[in-house]
């Protein structure tokens, strides 16, 4: 099942810069996307989501950009610290404006900032 | 900030035998789900659940698998026969009813088979 991917296991950023996580979905009928990080022993946790009448949502230092026509979205951290080392999951929904649609996960990318 | 929780944290089961994993849900949240992830691979949808009964469930969700609401706190999951492949972290979560809501959850259970 590859109906969402994030095509880059690792990612190492600098404190201080931007990082950059990207996905890409095969799904057309995707409408709700969210981000979530991940420390290890805990769950996800929910970070940001966009549906997809959207083109961009910003929460603080995290913003999440969707190119629905080229089924892709990314989520940039600015300015970026320590902390946010972990790994980052993008999920997806197809359920329209309907709760309880199940989320499509991509495997993650392991973000490391370094001092 | 109100959160999911899960007991236990760490489950050892033999082979064959039940096990039942506990969720407690966001109080005021209306939609619950279960999903799982074996070491080394995704997340995956199990089952979602909405007043009282199975709303979606994956194909991984077969006969050996079930949930229940029993009570107004608790959401559980149980597996009748265990096998070595059940072996994996079983994450609950929890979501408003309102449209376009995100799922919030728990800590996970690790379930080890034996």
């Amino acid at each position: 099942d590859q109906q969402v991917k994030q095509n880059s296991p690792s990612l190492s950023v600098q404190e201080g810069r931007i990082s950059i996580l990207n996905c890409d979905y095969t799904n057309s009928m995707f409408d709700y996307f969210l981000w979530y990080k991940k420390y290890p022993a805990e769950g996800p946790t929910f970070l940001i989501s966009i549906s997809s009448i959207k083109d961009k949502n910003e929460d603080g230092r995290f913003t999440v950009f969707l190119n629905k026509s080229a089924k892709h979205l990314s989520l940039h951290i600015v300015p970026s610290q320590p902390g946010d080392s972990a790994v980052y999951f993008c999920a997806a929904s197809a359920s329209g404006n309907n709760q309880g649609g199940k989320l499509i996960f991509g495997q993650g990318t392991e973000l490391s900032v370094k001092p | 900030e109100p959160e999911v929780t899960q007991t236990p944290s760490h489950q050892v089961t033999q082979m064959g035998q039940e096990v039942i994993l506990r969720c407690v849900p966001i109080s005021n949240h209306l939609y619950f789900y279960w999903y799982r992830q074996i070491l080394g691979q995704k997340v995956e949808f199990l089952v979602s659940f909405y007043n009282n009964e199975i709303s979606e469930k994956s194909e991984i969700f077969d006969d050996q698998f079930s949930v229940e609401r029993p009570d107004g706190s608790n959401f559980t999951l149980k597996i009748r026969s265990t096998k070595l492949e059940d072996s994996a972290m079983y994450f609950c979560a929890s979501s408003l009813p309102q449209g376009f809501q995100p799922q919030h959850f728990g800590d996970g259970t690790r379930l080890s088979i034996l």
